[in-house]
């Protein structure tokens, strides 16, 4: 079946970079995401990147797919303490669309 | 521009009572999705539907019910609720064309 392994916690100086990693296992995934969630809040699309893609940069943001060892990287240049939140990866199933999320990585942004 | 509304935002129920969450959709898509978050457990999906009148299940349907009467709405319901169905609910849409699911701001759900 699928599954989305990401590391559950990191910790980071502000103006430092951030990186955080995602396995998956359906080769068959069309798109990958990164969705960020701010405490008591919903779920906001941060990126995307589209599986025959490697790299997608986005503003301070820069996602890395290897799709060989199904890796997925978020990089957050310059990270300010507003990036603190928990930080979901998801694959979404070539069928209905359906999305499998990892179990969030916690980004935690000190002065 | 409302996109996707859950209703209610937040709701306590007693062990055993029934409820139902209603997601509402206005963008006309014809995928629509229930997930649920439980702390370190990442979102899960609950049921999906692929068109109005069409449902199937997700990844932990037990204890759920849902429907899908018109296109623009899909309905949650708990016939006899249990502590282990405290969680957060999130309501979801997209096409099959689209790269991105629409969520909607969730319902909290405690059952004591």
């Amino acid at each position: 079946g699928e599954d989305v392994e990401q590391s559950l916690f990191l910790s980071v100086r502000e103006g430092d970079s951030s990186v955080i990693n995602c396995t998956y296992t359906d080769s068959s995934s069309t798109y990958l995401y990164w969705y960020k969630q701010e405490p008591g809040a919903g779920l906001q699309l941060l990126t995307y990147i589209f599986s025959n893609m490697d790299m997608k940069q986005d503003q301070r943001l820069t996602v890395l797919l290897n799709k060989k060892d199904k890796h997925l990287s978020l990089r957050i240049a310059d990270t300010q303490t507003g990036d603190s939140a928990i930080y979901f990866c998801a694959e979404r199933a070539s069928g209905y669309s359906t999305l499998t999320f990892g179990k969030g990585t916690m980004l935690l942004v000190s002065p | 521009n409302a996109g996707v509304t859950q209703t209610p935002k937040f709701r306590v129920l007693k062990t055993g009572q029934s409820m139902t969450l209603l997601c509402a959709q206005d963008m006309n898509h014809e995928y629509m999705y229930w997930y649920r978050q439980d702390p370190g457990m990442g979102l899960r999906l609950i049921h999906y539907s692929v068109g109005e009148g069409t449902t199937a299940k997700g990844e932990v349907p037990d204890g759920y019910n849902v429907s899908r009467l018109k296109k623009q709405n899909f309905l949650l319901g708990l016939e006899s609720a249990a502590p282990s169905q405290t969680s957060v609910y999130f309501c979801a849409s997209t096409e099959p064309a689209n790269t991105e699911a629409f969520f909607g701001q969730g319902t909290r759900l405690t059952v004591v």
